[in-house]
């Protein structure tokens, strides 16, 4: 059972190139999530998704977009890597919207 | 957005019990109580959720307010595992609604336990 998972759980890149953070669950939920977490801000979210093909903002969206194009895939790319955007990405997926989250292992994304 | 506060910190010695308090007074009434959990180097983990009865699973009990302003997330006999940042957050329970399915986290309560 695989579960949830996230790629790469490392990187470490340059101001202004793009990377993208995968994100694959197993479980076919609906809803797939996308947060950030930084020392004194906590967990934030950037984007979630309902279903396939239906997305909206979170409280941070701002440099980030996303995409489902598969129910089991919800890829989060930051077009043009900030330093600001140093973080810990944690991607979550649910059953439905009842507030059962299951999250990934994080990837640690730095920004130079 | 309704807010939930919480104590930065609480300290517990192994196999005794731990009260970890949250205050939202401004819960309405389709709103749901969740608890997650975080240990360290590693994504959150749900708890428990509730509405408006008391709730007991095998991790935690969820014991809400009558006016469900309050609530307190028991932790029977604590370990060294249960060393983590407790999140108190509430949900919109309304389907379909704006926020429906997110979850907002707030600072949460780091819970040490000692040996």
């Amino acid at each position: 059972d695989a579960g949830i998972t996230q790629s790469p759980r490392y990187k470490i890149t340059e101001t202004g190139r793009q990377v993208t953070l995968m994100c694959h669950q197993t479980w076919s939920h609906s809803y797939m999530f996308w947060y950030r977490q930084d020392l004194g801000h906590g967990l934030r979210l950037i984007y979630y998704s309902a279903a396939a093909d239906i997305t909206d903002k979170g409280e941070v969206p701002d440099g980030y977009v996303v995409s489902r194009s598969k129910t089991e895939n919800f890829p989060l790319t930051l077009e043009s890597a900030t330093r600001s955007q140093t973080s810990v990405y944690f991607c979550a997926s649910s059953m439905l919207g009842t507030g059962e989250l299951f999250f990934g292992e994080g990837s640690r994304l730095t920004v130079l | 957005d309704a807010k939930t506060t919480q104590p930065n910190s609480m300290e517990s010695n192994e196999e005794e019990p731990v009260h970890l308090p949250c205050n939202h007074s401004t819960i309405s009434g389709t709103d749901y109580i969740h608890w997650y959990r975080q240990l360290p180097s590693q994504g959150p983990e749900y708890v428990i959720h509730g509405l408006t009865s008391n709730v007991n699973n095998r991790m935690a009990s969820l014991a809400i307010a009558e006016d469900r302003k309050s609530s307190t997330l028991i932790l029977h006999r604590a370990t060294l595992r249960d060393a983590a940042v407790y999140y108190c957050i509430l949900r919109d329970g309304i389907a379909g609604g704006t926020s429906y399915g997110k979850l907002t986290f707030g600072q949460g309560t780091i819970l040490t336990v000692h040996p």
